[in-house]
C-alpha cells in the first residue's frame, strides 16, 4: 500500500517570506518516485518536480528547492521568496515502479496563500 | 491546441440524464488517466488507460463508463449519477504508463449532480 501525508492544510505567508510544505510517504517498494504538483484556481495541476528513490540529492531549481530524506521518508518543498502567483494548492504524490501502472498517489495538499 | 483539453469545464446534469466528458491530448502521449477531486480529499485515480486498453479500473461504479478510442482522446460517460458524484473530474496523460513518467492535467470539468 502506498499512503502520502501532507499534515498542513493551508498556509498563509506574507509576501517574500519563504515556505516549506511538508510531506511524508509510506511505502514497502524499494524503487519509487515523488512528485510535487501545483493546482492553481484555475484547476489544472502542473507538475513542478519529480525525484527517484535512488537519488537522494537535494536540488534548487530557481525559486525552487526540494530536501529529500529517505530516512524519514519526507520529501518537502521550499518556495523561496513567495509571490502572490504561488497561491494555490500544492500536492505531494507518490508511484510505485514495480506496480506496472504509473498510479499516482496523492497527499490532500497544502493550500498556500500569499498575501501581498 | 496544446497540452491537455477537457470539455465541458462545468457540468449540471439530473440523476437520471446520461452525459459525457471529453479530454483531448496534444502531447503525443501514449497513457490516459480519468482523476476524481472531491473537496477535503485526495485525487482519486479513477482508469488509466495505455495504448488504448484499459489497465486500471479503480474499483469505480459501473455508472462511469470509460472510452478510449485512440491514444489522444479519452471520454467519460455519465449515467444515472448521485449527488455524492458532484467533483472535479480531471483527465491526464503521460508518454508511457511507466511509474517514473510526470503527468499531465488538463483544467477538469466540475460536475455538479443534482
Amino acid at each position: 500500500a502506498q499512503k502520502v501525508t501532507q499534515a498542513q492544510t493551508e498556509i498563509s505567508v506574507v509576501e517574500k517570506e519563504d515556505v516549506t510544505l511538508d510531506c511524508v510517504y509510506e511505502t514497502r517498494d524499494t524503487t519509487y518516485y515523488l512528485f510535487w504538483y501545483k493546482q492553481p484556481p484555475s484547476g489544472e495541476l502542473v507538475f513542478l518536480i519529480r525525484r527517484n528513490s535512488f537519488d537522494e540529492q537535494n536540488e534548487i531549481s530557481g525559486r525552487y528547492s526540494w530536501n529529500f530524506q529517505k530516512s524519514t521518508s519526507s520529501f518537502n518543498f521550499t518556495i523561496t521568496a513567495s509571490q502572490v502567483v504561488d497561491s494555490a494548492v500544492y500536492f505531494c504524490a507518490l508511484s510505485e515502479a514495480r506496480d506496472g501502472n504509473n498510479r499516482l498517489a496523492f497527499g490532500k495538499g497544502n493550500q498556500v496563500v500569499v498575501i501581498p | 491546441e496544446t497540452g491537455v483539453t477537457q470539455t465541458p469545464r462545468h457540468l449540471v446534469m439530473g440523476m437520471t440524464n446520461k452525459k459525457s466528458l471529453k479530454c483531448e491530448q496534444h502531447l503525443g502521449h501514449n497513457a490516459m488517466y480519468w482523476y476524481k477531486q472531491s473537496a477535503k480529499k485526495p485525487l482519486e485515480l479513477m482508469f488509466v488507460y495505455n495504448f488504448k486498453e484499459q489497465t486500471e479500473n479503480n474499483s469505480v461504479p459501473s455508472r462511469f463508463s470509460p472510452e478510449c478510442p485512440n491514444s489522444s482522446h479519452l471520454f467519460l460517460h455519465l449515467h444515472t449519477l448521485q449527488p455524492e458524484d458532484s467533483a472535479l473530474y480531471l483527465c491526464a496523460s503521460s508518454q508511457d504508463k511507466g511509474a517514473y513518467n510526470e503527468q499531465f492535467f488538463g483544467p477538469g470539468t466540475r460536475l455538479t449532480v443534482l
